[in-house]
């Protein structure tokens, strides 16, 4: 099943904060996060793995509960490049040979206003 | 710079027409992929293979078929079969090792006329 993320949308102003999780109902092995902007191909942003590592690129960082087979993404003092559809894509955990095969959520557009 | 390329940026389909998407990477990676994007919707993933002359169905393989023939190339042909291709297609790699990103083309946007 798709990954599920909220909020759908979210509009900032330059400095503030937001916060966009990702749940899925499967056991997951991994999370990944990537960034889109329209009509560009999504760009990679972070791994997160199971065992609740958080990680983080500069003012963007992640979590991932592997109790609640939840992810949050953190976004600090938000800039107008941060502005896109930001997806999570979700790894099973798998006995076979799947690996990489992820499925994406539906996405949240962050929008980032001076 | 190694990367991957999508051809054509767009490309139109009339109607009972099979039309192939290009996909080539020279990130020496082992694993492809092709999704679909709507718009205002995730990935869905289409196909994907693991290593030459292997591949397996994604989620919305019905009316798409690929073959792996080298380990740069992937095409995706859309045939006639699927009823509804207007979309954005993304093709992505990446090595067939655990946690490992997937880098993306920049999409070939698919219209019927």
């Amino acid at each position: 099943q798709q990954p599920v993320q909220s909020p759908q949308a979210v509009i900032l102003r330059e400095g503030e904060d937001a916060v966009i999780n990702c749940s899925s109902s499967k056991a997951l092995y991994s999370v990944h996060w990537y960034r889109q902007k329209h009509g560009e191909a999504p760009v990679f942003l972070m791994i997160l793995l199971k065992g609740g590592e958080q990680k983080g690129h500069e003012k963007i960082s992640a979590s991932f509960n592997e109790k609640k087979q939840q992810s949050s993404l953190y976004l600090t003092a938000s800039q107008l490049s941060y502005s896109g559809t930001y997806f999570c894509g979700t790894e099973k955990v798998t006995g076979g040979t799947s690996y990489g095969k992820l499925t994406f959520g539906q996405g949240t557009i962050l929008t980032v206003h001076p | 710079d190694g990367g991957i390329t999508q051809s054509p940026k767009y490309l139109f389909r009339k109607e009972g027409q099979n039309v192939t998407l290009s996909c080539e990477q020279n990130l020496n990676h082992d694993a492809m992929y092709w999704y679909r994007q709507d718009p205002g919707q995730g990935l869905r993933l289409i196909y994907y293979s693991q290593i030459v002359n292997d591949f397996q169905k994604g989620d919305i393989a019905e009316g798409y078929s690929v073959s792996r023939e080298k380990k740069e190339s992937f095409p995706l042909t859309v045939t006639s079969a699927q009823k509804n291709p207007t979309a954005f297609y993304l093709c992505a790699s990446s090595s067939v090792i655990y946690n490992q990103p997937q880098h993306f083309g920049d999409g070939t946007r698919l219209s019927i006329l």
